[in-house]
């Protein structure tokens, strides 16, 4: 079965600093990855996604991603945060198996102070 | 414009009562998920349906119940037995295929009063 472990549940970055949000997978098979963003009581966003073409993933809003497979990590980087950024992240991996579900980490929850 | 629509946004409910979440796309989206967020656990499935006339249980189905009788439409009913329906649910639609995202709604919540 796969699974995410999130390593923070909160991470505090003042505007302006750089952001690193944390996620190991567990895998099987070569998988899917994705980070999502949920601002409080709305749905989700994507923000990149993984799929095997490239190791470094850009995404909107100045985020992007590496895939390293020898440590089993998907970290998601922004050079600079803006008041803006602060949320809720969730790094999810989709089974490449039978029905491929989505299976979703805990989250990480952005503050972001000026 | 294209996307998931969920409605109520805010939905309360009696001890006993079963109630029905809406889940609308206009995305010509084969798959469709219902997921339940309580506060550090992330997202947990429910239910999921990859065609018409077809679902799924997922992790956490206790005390719900589906219907799929239309492409567009995968709405979710609580019912009573569910001991601990307060949360925050969320619909999502998706192309079936490895690397395809899902896509979201802007959730329901649902209180027990």
């Amino acid at each position: 079965a796969q699974s995410v472990t999130q390593l923070d549940s909160h991470v505090s970055v003042s505007e302006g600093t750089p952001v690193l949000l944390r996620c190991n997978y567990s895998s099987s098979y070569s998988p899917s990855l994705f980070w999502y963003v949920q601002h409080p009581n709305k749905g989700l966003q994507l923000l990149l996604k993984y799929t095997s073409a490239a190791t470094l993933v850009k995404g909107i809003n100045g985020f992007e991603a590496e895939f390293k497979k020898s440590e089993t990590s998907f970290h998601l980087t922004k050079p600079s945060a803006h008041m803006s950024d602060a949320a809720e992240y969730f790094c999810v991996v989709k089974e490449n198996t039978g029905f491929q579900k989505l299976v979703f980490g805990t989250g990480t929850r952005l503050l972001v102070s000026p | 414009d294209g996307g998931i629509t969920q409605s109520p946004k805010y939905l309360f409910r009696k001890e006993g009562q079963n109630v029905t979440l809406s889940c609308e796309q206009n995305l010509n989206h084969d798959a469709m998920y219902w997921y339940r967020q309580d506060p550090g656990q992330g997202l947990r499935l429910i239910y999921y349906s990859q065609i018409v006339n077809d679902f799924q249980k997922g992790d956490i189905a206790e005390g719900y119940s589906v219907s799929r009788e239309k492409k567009e439409s995968f709405p979710l009913t609580v019912t009573s037995a569910q001991k601990n329906p307060t949360a925050f649910y969320l619909c999502a639609s998706s192309i079936a295929g490895q690397n395809t995202e899902a896509f979201f709604g802007q959730g329901t919540r649902l209180t027990v009063v």
